[in-house]
């Protein structure tokens, strides 16, 4: 069964700070991985995906996340935080055998000016 | 391209109501989801198309609820004697059918209030 958990459901850092976002995934075998941010009454916007090229993934907005197989983790990173970064993150895996993605719990990121 | 759309973006309805919400997904992509969000929570998948073709439920989907994408483009999803706990986003997203990299593009949902 595939699954993702995102520790801590809220996260708040100081604009130009280092954001990190957690997520770990349970896979038996080596998933697709993703990251998408949701605006206020907005739908999700992908962030970006791993699909076992790169272990390094850049995204749009300056983010970029690090597939780690000994860890099961894909965590999202941000070297400087800018107050439109606020808002949900959700961390998503897919099996590479099906169409059904599994979504984690979401953070939700402030940024303090 | 303009994007996934849905239809309506905001729906209050009664306990005991059906109602019945539209997913125009992005043209050509061959796939299509729907998935429900409740607050603090992430999507949760409830169905998947390929073209017209419903391939997948989630074991979420009791039998109040039902969707159809007739001819492979919009998709339907109806919900029959709502109740207080279908109260959620549903959201749609479609992707091109070109393996299991693809991206899901996902609308902006619909919000259900049954009061």
């Amino acid at each position: 069964a595939q699954s993702v958990t995102q520790l801590g459901s809220h996260v708040s850092v100081s604009e130009g700070a280092l954001v990190l976002l957690r997520c770990n995934y349970s896979s038996s075998v080596p998933p697709y991985l993703f990251w998408y941010v949701q605006y206020p009454n907005q739908g999700l916007q992908l962030l970006l995906k791993y699909t076992s090229a790169a272990t390094l993934v850049k995204g749009i907005n300056g983010f970029e996340a690090e597939f780690k197989k000994s860890e099961t983790s894909f965590h999202l990173t941000k070297p400087s935080a800018h107050m439109s970064d606020a808002a949900e993150y959700f961390c998503a895996v897919r099996a590479n055998t099906g169409n059904q993605f599994y979504f984690g719990t979401g953070t939700s990121l402030t940024v303090i000016p | 391209d303009t994007g996934v759309s849905q239809d309506p973006r905001h729906k209050i309805t009664k306990r005991g109501q059906n109602v019945t919400f539209r997913c125009d997904p992005i043209s050509e992509h061959n796939r299509l989801y729907w998935y429900r969000q409740t607050l603090g929570q992430g999507p949760e998948f409830l169905t998947y198309f390929q073209n017209e073709a419903q391939l997948e439920k989630s074991r979420l989907l009791s039998d109040r609820f039902s969707a159809e994408r007739p001819k492979g483009s919009f998709s339907t999803l109806e919900i029959q004697r709502t109740e207080q706990g279908d109260s959620a986003m549903y959201l749609c997203a479609s992707e091109p059918d070109r393996g299991f990299t693809d991206t899901q593009y996902f609308g902006p949902g619909t919000r259900l209030t049954v009061l």
